[in-house]
């Protein structure tokens, strides 16, 4: 059972306002991602992170920003969001690890965000 | 560079009825290949992976998928759907060499009809 997770579930903003989309996993896993995804559409990666201090952007260019303070924990932050920001921001985690146990990356259950 | 197509971006089968989820990669180097899915308002959660072992995975739900070398393909059948069944399906690749990335399909979403 993977244990990560990600709050708010669900929010509706208006725009220009700040916010901070939470997730964390209790696995130790030392990779985390951040993945963009639209209704019905593939998942874009927009940031990810090796480890403590390390973050990275993605494939998909996005106006928010992630930090790596602790293992466990990965935040993105729009500093104004825009309703162009309107989408699911799904969070993912894997472990460093090679081999065949240790590829796979286990999902957060998503944030739909709603910029109005 | 790593891509992963998925043929059919919708499938609609009647219950009981075979199912075939497409999957075909691109990969200049051996793969490791994932089936995740992704039931309405949640993420996504793995299905079943290829790590170079056997060529037949088995995975949750009753699925199992068979990845051919020669044909660059990992497909997704299922004998018999189940209305449980219906969802959105992603294939991803990573390779061995640099695994830390992941490409994800377009994705196929599953109706079953009863």
């Amino acid at each position: 059972e993977a244990d990560i997770y990600q709050t708010p579930r669900y929010l509706v903003i208006g725009t220009g306002k700040k916010i901070t989309l939470e997730c964390s996993q209790t696995m130790g896993h030392d990779k985390m991602y951040w993945y963009q995804q639209d209704p019905g559409m593939e998942l874009h990666l927009i940031h990810y992170s090796y480890g403590v201090n390390s973050t990275e952007k993605g494939d998909l260019s996005s106006e928010s920003t992630v930090s790596r303070i602790r293992t466990e924990h990965f935040p993105l932050t729009l500093e104004s969001a825009r309703p162009s920001h309107t989408s699911q921001y799904l969070c993912a985690s894997r472990s460093l690890n090679g081999g065949p146990g240790g590829n796979e990356q286990f999902f957060g259950p998503g944030t739909r965000l709603t910029v109005l | 560079a790593q891509s992963v197509t998925q043929l059919g971006s919708h499938v609609s089968v009647s219950e009981g009825a075979l199912v075939l989820l497409r999957c075909n990669y691109s990969s200049s180097v051996p793969p490791y290949l994932f089936w995740y899915v992704q039931y309405p308002n949640q993420g996504l959660q793995l299905l079943l992976k290829y790590t170079s072992a056997a060529t037949l995975v088995k995975g949750i739900n009753g699925f199992e998928a068979e990845f051919k070398k020669s044909e660059t393909s990992f497909h997704l059948p299922k004998p018999s759907a189940h209305m449980s069944d219906a969802a959105e399906y992603f294939c991803a690749v990573s390779e061995e060499t640099s695994y830390d990335k992941v490409i994800f399909g377009p994705g196929t979403s599953l109706s079953v009809i009863p």
